[in-house]
């Protein structure tokens, strides 16, 4: 069974710096990784997906990577900005499925002023 | 740009009642889902739905749960016989293709069973 873990669980940062989500997961056969950004009480923001051929995406201040063979992925934002604070989800679909996708917990960022 | 839209928003039922939440996908996405994310916990895959029929399903969805596509727009999650522990956010996503994989969701709908 795939288990998907985030490290750190929370994050509290200064505005200004560069930072890095990390994301492991259990099971390296995945079709694809994707990175989502979650406000209190709100919905799900897709931030960056990466297929399993990649090795990196990038979106504007967002950078992220996917080492398949040992089950990880990194979420690296640069400048980080107050508007940045919010939990951090990366979740994993699985080969041979249609888009069941297995979350992590996520980390929760907070960047201050 | 293209939403996934969810109501209501917010709803509180006594338990034993059935809800119903309501779901706009993106109008030309073929795949439909629901998620449920219970307060504190990981967000968990309920339902895929493909082609007028469900596609795959998780231990979570048990048959008080159903799923229909009434028309060309809407996507349902009916919950019956509602237990305390249906009390979750629940999300509706979607996608153009298995393929493309990228998946967008709704802003939720909040269930409350007292």
């Amino acid at each position: 069974k795939q288990e998907v873990t985030q490290i750190p669980a929370a994050l509290s940062v200064p505005e200004g710096e560069n930072l890095v989500l990390n994301c492991s997961f259990t099971d390296s056969a995945i079709y694809n990784l994707q990175w989502f950004r979650q406000d209190p009480g709100k919905g799900l923001t897709s931030l960056l997906l990466i297929q399993s051929s990649q090795r990196e995406q990038t979106s504007g201040r967002l950078n992220a990577s996917l080492d398949k063979s040992s089950g990880r992925s990194t979420l690296y934002i640069a400048a980080s900005q107050p508007g940045d604070s919010a939990t951090y989800l990366c979740a994993v679909r699985p080969d041979g499925t249609a888009s069941k996708l297995t979350f992590g917990t996520g980390t929760r960022l907070q960047v201050t002023l | 740009e293209p939403e996934v839209t969810q109501t209501p928003s917010h709803q509180v039922t006594q338990m034993g009642q059935e809800v119903i939440l309501r779901c706009v996908p993106i109008s030309n996405h073929l795949y439909f889902y629901w998620y449920r994310q219970i307060l504190g916990q990981k967000v968990e895959f309920l339902v895929s739905f493909y082609n007028n029929e469900i596609s795959e399903k998780s231990e979570i969805f048990d048959d008080r749960f159903s799923v229909e596509r009434p028309d060309g727009s809407n996507f349902t999650l009916k919950i019956r016989s509602t237990k305390l522990e249906d009390s979750a956010m629940y999300f509706c996503a979607s996608n153009l293709g298995a393929g493309t994989g990228e998946l967008f969701f709704g802003e939720g709908s909040r269930l409350t069973v007292l």
